[in-house]
């Protein structure tokens, strides 16, 4: 079936180390983001990638890093310069390169806790 | 400043009630999108429904209708006799562009749906 596997669905992490939470599709889409959610928040964008090798700040990178090396693979770097990295992170695909046009297909997420 | 209101927190409901989802936009944008998503328990968003600003018309799919007004900058989701399938949070979304190519989508803080046997 085509669609968006994120992993690992639960994590812990000591504070001060980095985690990395991978986002793999095989629906072919060329662009790629990442979203933080928190209890009783609305969506807010972390990243984004529109094509391989290029990507481009959301509204709250700080703390955060990505790559783009594949088209079917966006990971999300936690570093420990994120000061409340404890969420839910959630990552999606569209079509259409333009973001805030089209559907976005999202995975089912990766809820990541610092202990 | 765009900015997608979603009043209701929490909504519940008993099996086969008609129930409507409040969402209240701001935006200075001529052309924008709407957008509702639905987020099970099992966490992934589910995408619902796309409208764009140019067109006002009201869109029914199965027991699910959306009220799209732009007099009052409100897209509203009606779900009739609701099931308990129906139990999620809702998202409502807005994008816009800022005098480039760029879109922002800006979500609403989501309302849960509880729906009861």
């Amino acid at each position: 079936d085509g669609g968006i596997t994120q992993s690992p669905k639960y994590l812990f992490r000591k504070e001060g180390q980095n985690v990395t939470l991978s986002c793999e599709q095989n629906l072919n889409h060329d662009a790629m983001y990442w979203y933080r959610q928190d209890p009783g928040q609305g969506l807010r964008l972390i990243y984004y990638s529109q094509i391989v090798n290029d990507f481009q700040k959301g509204d709250i990178a700080e703390g955060y890093s990505v790559s783009r090396e594949k088209k079917e693979s966006f990971p999300l770097t936690v570093t420990s310069a994120q000061k409340n990295p404890t969420a839910f992170y959630l990552c999606a695909s569209s079509i259409d390169r333009t973001y805030g046009t089209g559907e976005l297909f999202f995975g089912e997420g990766s809820r990541l806790t610092v202990l | 400043a765009q900015k997608v209101t979603q009043a209701q927190t929490e909504i519940s409901v008993v099996e086969k009630e008609d129930v409507t989802l409040d969402c209240v936009y701001e935006t200075r944008d001529t052309t924008y999108y709407l957008f509702w998503y639905k987020q099970p328990p099992s966490g992934e968003l589910v995408f619902l429904i796309r409208r764009n600003s140019f067109d006002e018309q009201n869109e029914i799919s199965g027991r699910y209708s959306w009220n799209f007004q732009k007099s009052t900058s409100s897209f509203n989701f009606t779900i009739t006799a609701s099931q308990v399938v129906d139990s999620a949070v809702y998202f409502c979304a807005l994008s816009g562009h800022y005098g480039g190519s760029q879109g922002n989508l800006i979500f609403g803080k989501g309302t849960k749906l509880s729906v009861k046997p």
